[in-house]
């Protein structure tokens, strides 16, 4: 079964607007967390924002925030302002224990594609 | 400070043939990772290391090798590679298994022929 689900394989939006990338995950671990990683053409993975599950508030840095509803198991992107620099890949993941003990893994959704038109 | 770093950026391979693929981090993390992506398929765990000296597999370790030679450095070994093992290739690092942030290489673009 799919542990990161982004339903949205692509998604458009106007230059300035707000846009939200959707994603669900699934896990029986009580302490996980959850990343949003945005891959621009070149390649690179860029960390943007990150969600611990026992952390209250919802995240934010800068135009990036994270609405973490922990009950219907979401933590969507919320880019405010798009600028035509957003426009990249961007993958939701999940950090979780693996084999027991300290060890964490990270698994990964399969990404929404950004597209900012001006 | 260079962060996470990857060689080779590029290989094309024939069927059967052995490479290393090196990765290093100057950030004195104790974590590290490798990773392969595939179109459609996002980002799977191959192997990592929770600490010098240990190695565990991930999700996708069959066909791979690795070694955590010192706190830096962390390679990933094909003995035999396959067409199968066409992929881009991630290293990453993080301060500790339960990190908040994992900070990744700039990937090796892999090609079996």
């Amino acid at each position: 079964a799919q542990k990161i689900t982004q339903t949205q394989p692509g998604m458009f939006v106007q230059e300035k607007e707000a846009v939200t990338l959707d994603c669900t995950y699934d896990t029986s671990d009580p302490s996980y967390g959850l990343f949003w990683y945005k891959q621009p053409s070149s390649g690179e993975m860029i960390f943007l924002i990150y969600q611990g599950s026992y952390d209250q508030q919802n995240a934010t840095e800068g135009r990036y925030s994270l609405n973490f509803q922990k009950a219907r198991k979401s933590a969507n992107l919320v880019i405010s302002a798009s600028q035509l620099g957003d426009s990249a890949m961007y993958f939701c993941a999940m950090r979780e224990n693996y084999s027991g003990g300290s060890n964490y893994k990270l698994t990964f959704g399969k990404g929404t594609l950004l597209t900012v038109n001006p | 400070n260079a962060g996470v770093t990857q060689t080779p950026k590029f290989q094309v391979l024939k069927t059967g043939q052995s490479m290393t693929l090196q990765c290093a981090q100057d950030m004195n993390h104790n974590s590290m990772y490798w990773y392969r992506q595939d179109p459609g398929m996002g980002l799977r765990l191959i192997y990592y290391s929770a600490s010098e000296g240990t190695t565990d597999k991930g999700e996708v370790p069959n066909g791979y090798n690795v070694s955590r030679l010192n706190k830096r450095e962390f390679s990933l070994r094909l003995e035999s590679a396959a067409p199968s093992q066409t992929s881009v290739y991630f290293c990453a690092s993080s301060i500790s298994g339960d990190a908040s942030e994992q900070f990744f290489g700039p990937g090796t673009r892999l090609t079996v022929l």
